[in-house]
């Protein structure tokens, strides 16, 4: 069965540092997402992407976060200078068909970004 | 509570038994979804129930959902010990990229 890929599933980056966190999701899909969470905590929503455009981000989605499909299969999440905060574990998802089609949302095994 | 609350927070059964475990929410939704976590894995996901629809099974799962409650269960017959996981709902909202609103989830231990 097809399935979303993460990579690395681990990462250790020093506070301030750039990180991207990188994803192939599934082949025919086309809505991608990022979630987070936080050890012990909810997974909370961070941003939404269709098109080739943002469709919606939540509050925890600043400036330090970008995301990006530089070509046809990768779907990327950049964190610009990374907080303490954000250690957590970065979920991608994706989903296949339009808008409002009731369709599961497939995640990928998550990264886990541990920020020393 | 929030979006997506789920009831108990943990549960401890024993090999055979029913599990049941409840989730609330607020707003109004597009469907709801119940995903299992394996320590340290991903979101897998078990299930959808649309909004017009009020139950769903999936081999020993079995899921309702009443909007007017706005409330939905997920029991799973016959545990084993491999569903010891956490679980979690979370609901497809009427918004734009339908993202999940995810509860704080259940952990279940199946005890052989």
């Amino acid at each position: 069965e097809p399935e979303v890929t993460q990579t690395p599933s681990h990462q250790v980056t020093q506070m301030g540092q750039e990180v991207i966190l990188r994803c192939v999701p599934i082949s025919n899909h086309l809505y991608f997402y990022w979630y987070r969470q936080i050890l012990g905590q909810k997974v909370e929503f961070l941003v939404s992407f269709y098109n080739n455009e943002i469709s919606e981000k939540s509050e925890i989605f600043d400036d330090q976060f970008s995301v990006e499909r530089p070509d046809g299969s990768n779907f990327t999440l950049k964190i610009r200078s990374t907080k303490l905060e954000d250690s957590a574990m970065y979920f991608c998802a994706s989903r296949v068909e339009r808008l409002n089609s009731n369709q599961p949302q497939h995640f990928g095994d998550g990264t886990r970004l541990s920020i020393l | 509570s929030q979006q997506g609350e789920e009831d108990p927070q943990a549960l401890s059964i024993q090999e055979g038994e029913n599990a049941t475990m409840n989730c609330s929410y607020k707003t109004s939704i597009n469907n709801l979804q119940w995903y299992r976590q394996n320590s340290g894995r991903g979101l897998v996901h078990l299930i959808l129930i649309r909004s017009n629809e009020r139950e769903k099974h999936s081999g020993r799962l079995r899921v309702t959902l009443d909007t007017s409650k706005k409330s939905s269960s997920l029991l799973i017959t016959a545990s084993r010990a491999a569903d010891t996981a956490s679980y979690f709902c979370a609901t497809d909202a009427k918004a734009a990229g339908n993202k999940l609103t995810f509860g704080g989830g259940t952990r279940v231990l199946v005890k052989p």
